[in-house]
């Protein structure tokens, strides 16, 4: 079974520039998550789908970044502009439906963005 | 603002020794789970220990949770080479929120 296969897996750009990454789940997976990971920490969580629509929005800096999943599937993290503090690894990963609070997240390689 | 924090946060150990790590969280908790992140197969799930549970066994994995300290530890025995990971706390919310912590550098030396 294929895992979460995310592209680029890296990108560099200069800033002020957009910068787009994709996302696709595992086959079935209903839930999709995207994270931020900066150099020595921990993964934060940007936003989470369940299906196509955004249900946790409330760690994503609005003013310059933007997600979608259309038909429920795929999903696009975009940045416009890019400032060097995006610099970092965003990783998506998927889960399916689970009765009660727990559903293994499967995450992806990640994009490993560098802003100049 | 990350929940959990893991001590320490760097360890090197060598090949067959155990590892052991702590990690202290500030809020109620449905579960708590352990992942694993290195170069070569990116961030993966180790274990899981529900809130109701005090130990549990995988492998060579051991983990452990007090709920009243607030606090789980992670029990790597008889350690390999491929041990060599960042090891993240993760506990999850009554929403399902995963949270990490900023994680433990273990490096095993052969």
């Amino acid at each position: 079974e294929a895992g979460v296969v995310q592209s680029p897996r890296y990108k560099i750009i200069e800033k002020k520039q957009p910068v787009a990454f994709w996302c696709n789940p595992i086959s079935g997976h209903n839930t999709l998550y995207w994270y931020r990971q900066n150099l020595g920490q921990g993964p934060e969580l940007l936003i989470r789908y369940e299906n196509e629509e955004a249900v946790d929005d409330s760690q994503l800096p609005k003013d310059r970044f933007s997600a979608e999943r259309l038909k429920g599937v795929d999903s696009t993290l975009k940045i416009q502009p890019a400032e060097l503090g995006d610099s970092a690894v965003y990783l998506c990963a998927s889960s399916s439906r689970a009765e009660g609070s727990y559903n293994e997240q499967f995450f992806g390689p990640g994009t490993r963005l560098t802003v100049l | 603002s990350q929940q959990g924090e893991e001590d320490p946060q760097a360890l090197s150990i060598q090949e067959g020794e155990n590892a052991t790590m702590n990690c202290s969280y500030k809020t109620s908790i449905n579960n708590l789970q352990w992942y694993r992140q290195n170069s070569g197969r990116g961030l993966v799930h180790l274990i899981l220990i529900r809130s109701n549970e005090r130990e549990k066994h995988s492998g060579r994995l051991r983990v452990t949770l007090d709920t009243s300290k607030k606090s789980s530890s992670l029990l790597i025995t008889a350690s390999r080479a491929a041990d060599t990971a960042s090891y993240f706390c993760v506990t999850t919310d009554s929403w399902g929120k995963l949270q990490f912590g900023a994680g433990t550098q273990v490096v095993v030396t052969p």
